[in-house]
């Protein structure tokens, strides 16, 4: 593993179903984030976790949770998947909490919802 | 509210220079950065701007204007691979990033 890995890649996954994507980094970055990218629109943060154990909301958290157990893993739950959760979802990471450092991407999540 | 303007899309000759523009209107100012982005593909920082003035990497320059809430990036002796789009992010008084909808830059030869 070199960098931020995603999991998985795309999925086509039926309303109502439970659905986790995975994100790890070996990076040792204290802050992680969690992206959607919708055509024409900019980057939207849903969850973000400062350091291990702490997460936070972001703009758009609503039908989403996620976790922050160790530093490396910050997995996003969708608990009961929506067509409005179509999207390309990425997973970031910093090593710094204050956003002020570069972000690293995972390479993201197609995720298309029907 | 929070506002983060950059044209949709923009075309530019192999070769050529271009100046990809980005005027932000954010509680607070804490940093702006630029990415680029490749078609299915992850954004990469291309540069962070907290003073005003010109940084110059490469090929690759950010100018920031404060009192103007504008930036731009330059992009000279445009290569093929080039061809990618290019987002804006604000940091605002909370250190959180606001981000532009990006540019489509499409080189032609």
């Amino acid at each position: 593993i070199a960098g931020i890995t995603q999991a998985p890649t795309s999925q086509i996954l039926a309303a109502g179903r439970r659905m986790t994507l995975r994100c790890t980094q070996d990076m040792r970055h204290n802050a992680m984030y969690w992206y959607r990218q919708d055509l024409g629109l900019g980057l939207r943060l849903i969850h973000y976790s400062n350091t291990a154990g702490t997460t936070g909301k972001g703009e758009v958290p609503d039908g989403y949770s996620v976790s922050r157990a160790n530093t490396d893993d910050f997995p996003l739950t969708l608990a009961s998947a929506v067509p409005s959760q179509t999207s390309v979802y990425f997973c970031a990471s910093s090593d710094s909490h204050r956003n002020t450092g570069e972000l690293f991407f995972g390479e993201g999540s197609r995720l298309t919802v029907l | 509210g929070q506002n983060i303007d950059q044209p949709t899309e923009m075309t530019a000759t192999e070769g050529a220079i271009v100046q990809i523009n980005c005027t932000y209107q954010t509680s607070g100012f804490n940093g702006l950065f630029w990415y680029q982005q490749h078609a299915g593909e992850a954004p990469t920082f291309l540069s962070y701007n907290v003073l005003d003035g010109l940084e110059e990497k490469g090929r690759f320059s950010s100018f920031l204007s404060r009192s103007k809430g504008y930036s731009y990036l330059l992009l000279k002796e445009l290569q093929m691979k080039d061809s990618a789009s290019y987002l804006c992010a604000v940091l605002d008084s909370n250190y959180q990033l606001i981000w532009g909808a990006g540019t489509k830059l499409i080189i032609k030869p």
